[in-house]
C-alpha cells in the first residue's frame, strides 16, 4: 500500500534563516505531489504542484519554492523565511491520468520567531 | 465570494445523535466532490469521494450532491466521541487541462461529540 513521510513534524526558524521540508511517498510510481498550507482556522491553500520529476507549477506566488529531484520525492524550500511563512505545510499525492483523490501526509509545524 | 463555503461552526452534539455538515459553492466546473477529516495535529484524511450528483453511503457516513443546488453534505449517523475533529469538503473540477486535480477545500466544519 502507499504512505507518504514528511519530516520534520516541527520545526521553530528564525526569521530570514533557510527552510528546506521534505517528502517523500511509497508504494506507487509517477504519483502526482502537491504542496499545501494551512493557516489556523482555515482551508488547505495549494502551493506548488508536480506531475512528474522536474516539473514544477506554483499556483501562489510567493517566497517559496518547490523541486522534485526524484520521482518520489517533493522539497519545499525557503532561502529567507518571513514571518508570514508560519503555519501547517501539508503534502499530498494522486495517481494516475484520471481524476483521482489526494491523500495526505501528517505535514510539518513551522514557526517563524 | 469565495469558490467554496462552509460554516466553520463549531458544531457540538452528544453522542449518538445525527450529524449534518454542509459546503456550497459557486463553481459550476466541480464534478468531484470529497470530504476529509482531520484530527488535531494530522493530515487530512479522505473520508467519502463522490462523483456527480447523488449519494454514497460508508457505514455511519453518507455523503450527498446536489449539482443543480451547488450544495454538498455528509451525515454521520450514531456519531461518537471518536468522530470529534474538524471535517474539510474539497472539491475538483479533474485532472483534464492545466487543472491537474486541483483541490478547492472549504474552511471546515470543527465538530465536537461529547458523551
Amino acid at each position: 500500500s502507499q504512505t507518504i513521510h514528511q519530516w520534520p513534524a516541527t520545526l521553530v526558524q528564525p526569521v530570514g534563516s533557510p527552510l528546506s521540508l521534505e517528502c517523500t511517498v511509497e508504494g506507487t510510481s509517477n504519483p502526482n505531489l502537491y504542496w499545501y498550507r494551512q493557516a489556523a482556522g482555515r482551508g488547505l491553500q495549494l502551493l506548488f504542484y508536480s506531475v512528474g520529476i522536474g516539473q514544477i507549477s506554483s499556483e501562489v506566488p510567493q517566497n517559496l519554492s518547490a523541486s522534485r529531484p526524484q520521482d518520489r520525492q517533493f522539497i519545499l524550500s525557503s532561502k529567507k523565511l518571513l514571518l508570514s511563512d508560519s503555519g501547517f505545510y501539508l503534502c499530498a499525492w494522486s495517481v494516475g491520468l484520471a481524476y483521482q483523490p489526494q491523500h495526505f501526509g501528517d505535514g510539518t509545524r513551522l514557526s517563524i520567531l | 465570494q469565495k469558490e467554496v463555503e462552509q460554516d466553520p461552526g463549531p458544531l457540538s452534539v452528544p453522542e449518538g445523535a445525527i450529524v449534518s455538515l454542509n459546503c456550497t459553492y459557486s463553481n459550476s466546473a466541480f464534478q468531484y466532490f470529497m470530504w476529509y477529516r482531520q484530527y488535531s495535529r494530522k493530515g487530512p484524511e479522505l473520508l467519502m469521494y463522490t462523483y456527480s450528483s447523488g449519494n454514497k453511503e460508508d457505514g455511519r457516513f453518507t455523503a450527498q450532491v446536489d449539482k443543480s443546488s451547488k450544495y454538498i453534505s455528509l451525515f454521520i449517523r450514531d456519531s461518537q466521541p471518536s468522530d470529534s475533529a474538524t471535517y474539510l469538503c474539497a472539491m475538483s473540477a479533474g485532472a483534464g487541462g492545466t487543472s491537474y486535480g486541483k483541490l478547492t477545500f472549504g474552511q471546515g466544519t470543527i465538530l465536537t461529540v461529547h458523551p
